[in-house]
């Protein structure tokens, strides 16, 4: 079956920096890579994904990479802030019926200013 | 707005006593996920519906069971809740596959004691 591992397990970087979070994936067959953050005492909310037929997607300040051949794919986050600090998990899933996603273990960013 | 609504937002219960937890989606959504997550850990995928077939997870205990009556509700029962049972239950929804994304609600908080 599917594994995901991510890394860092914790991140600390100072206010406007840029943060990088990396994921890698061991079934060829995952064609789908959302990225939750999760706050603390809430449910997790999609902040960005991205599908295997595209090697990089935007969306303002947050951006995610795709390497299909190399079975990895990253979140970078330019210019953090305070309210970045958070939780964040990656995840990778398939277009199959009874599938489910398989999510990294977490990235605990701190972001100080 | 569509959504995923939890109830209750906190839940306290005794050791083996008896709890059920409660999830509806507004997102007509044929798929329904349970998920335990423990303090700074992954979520961890405990059962899940295609519509009325049940998907569950090899290593889920026999003390959680799960019911879905209709599409919009779906349901957690513990039944002799242990002290390891202490958790955030985060129920979710996707429209199908591994490969949609997944919608989350703000969980429920399980105290056992």
């Amino acid at each position: 079956g599917e594994n995901v591992e991510q890394h860092p397990s914790t991140l600390s970087v100072q206010e406007g920096d840029s943060a990088v979070i990396k994921c890698t994936y061991s079934d060829s067959a995952s064609n789908y890579f959302p990225w939750y953050k999760q706050e603390l005492g809430k449910g997790p909310q999609l902040i960005i994904d991205i599908r295997s037929n595209v090697g990089e997607k935007k969306d303002q300040r947050i951006a995610v990479t795709l390497n299909k051949t190399a079975k990895h794919f990253s979140l970078h986050i330019t210019e953090t802030q305070p309210e970045d600090s958070a939780v964040y998990f990656c995840a990778a899933g398939a277009n199959q019926a009874g599938t489910a996603l398989i999510f990294g273990k977490g990235t605990t960013l701190s972001v100080s200013s | 707005d569509a959504m995923v609504i939890q109830n209750p937002r906190y839940q306290v219960t005794q050791f083996g006593k008896p709890v059920t937890l409660s999830c509806s989606q507004t997102l007509n959504h044929n798929v329904m996920y349970w998920y335990q997550q423990k303090s700074s850990q992954a979520p961890k995928l405990l059962f899940h519906y295609y519509d009325k077939d049940f998907n569950n997870e090899a290593d889920t205990p026999d003390n959680f069971q799960s019911r879905r009556p209709n599409t919009s509700f779906c349901f957690l029962d513990i039944r002799s809740p242990g002290l390891g049972d202490a958790a955030m239950y985060l129920c979710a929804t996707s429209a199908g596959t591994g490969g949609d994304e997944q919608f989350f609600g703000p969980g429920t908080r399980l105290t056992v004691l």
